[in-house]
């Protein structure tokens, strides 16, 4: 499967702070997904980026597929403690994904 | 309502049993996965399967084997179970394109 890197392992922030988390490869990749898996929970599917350039929004999350198709990025605007969970991104083709190593983001209210 | 379901949610059993790990899901999808994570830490895929009579072995090697007899059903048994293999399994199901969805998982431990 496509190797995908993805920092800062842990994020620390103040409610109502922003916070990104960053996935890169060094391979083009066909496409990218994003999850969220919530303390003692599963992954759960946000959202799937295939165009080069796309930028999409879903309330105060909005995520990035880089122009070169090799990184992307998950914005949250004004956190919130029900943001607290583990953001996984995963790439890969229609027969398997490999999940980055996640991004753990508490929220300090 | 369609979803896809595990169980048993927790088990703790002995060096040595023999176990088997269940999930089924009802959305009619052809491909089927089962990850390996331990608390905090990335997935891993350890089988999958892209319809029935079809299984692979995915990138982390693991004593485990799953059978696909059914489109609904992808099992995963461990035929003597040793305290390293004490972790989460979450099974997935996904259609050709798109995100995968998820069961609330088993923890296993082995003691």
């Amino acid at each position: 499967g496509q190797q995908v890197m993805q920092i800062p392992q842990y994020q620390h922030v103040q409610e109502g702070e922003d916070f990104t988390t960053y996935c890169n490869s060094s391979t083009t990749l066909s496409n990218i997904q994003w999850y969220k898996q919530r303390p003692g929970g599963h992954p759960v599917f946000l959202i799937q980026l295939v165009k080069s350039g796309e930028v999409k929004k879903q309330k105060r999350l909005t995520f990035q597929f880089g122009e070169a198709k090799k990184n992307s990025s998950l914005h949250i605007t004004a956190t919130q403690t029900t943001d607290v969970g583990t953001y996984f991104c995963a790439a890969g083709s229609a027969r398997q994904l490999t999940f980055g190593s996640g991004t753990q983001l508490t929220v300090l209210p | 309502e369609a979803d896809i379901y595990q169980t048993p949610r927790y088990l703790v059993i002995g060096t040595g049993k023999k176990i088997t790990l269940e999930c089924s899901q009802t959305m009619g999808h052809d491909k089927m996965y089962w990850y390996q994570q331990d608390p905090g830490m990335e997935l891993h895929l350890i089988h999958y399967s892209y319809g029935v009579n079809s299984t692979e072995k995915g990138d982390l090697s693991s004593e485990s084997t799953v059978s696909r007899i059914r489109t609904e059903h992808f099992p995963l048994t461990l035929e003597s179970a040793r305290p390293s293999h004490t972790s989460q399994y979450l099974c997935a199901s996904s259609e050709w394109e798109g995100g995968y969805t998820f069961g609330s998982g088993t923890r296993l431990t082995v003691v």
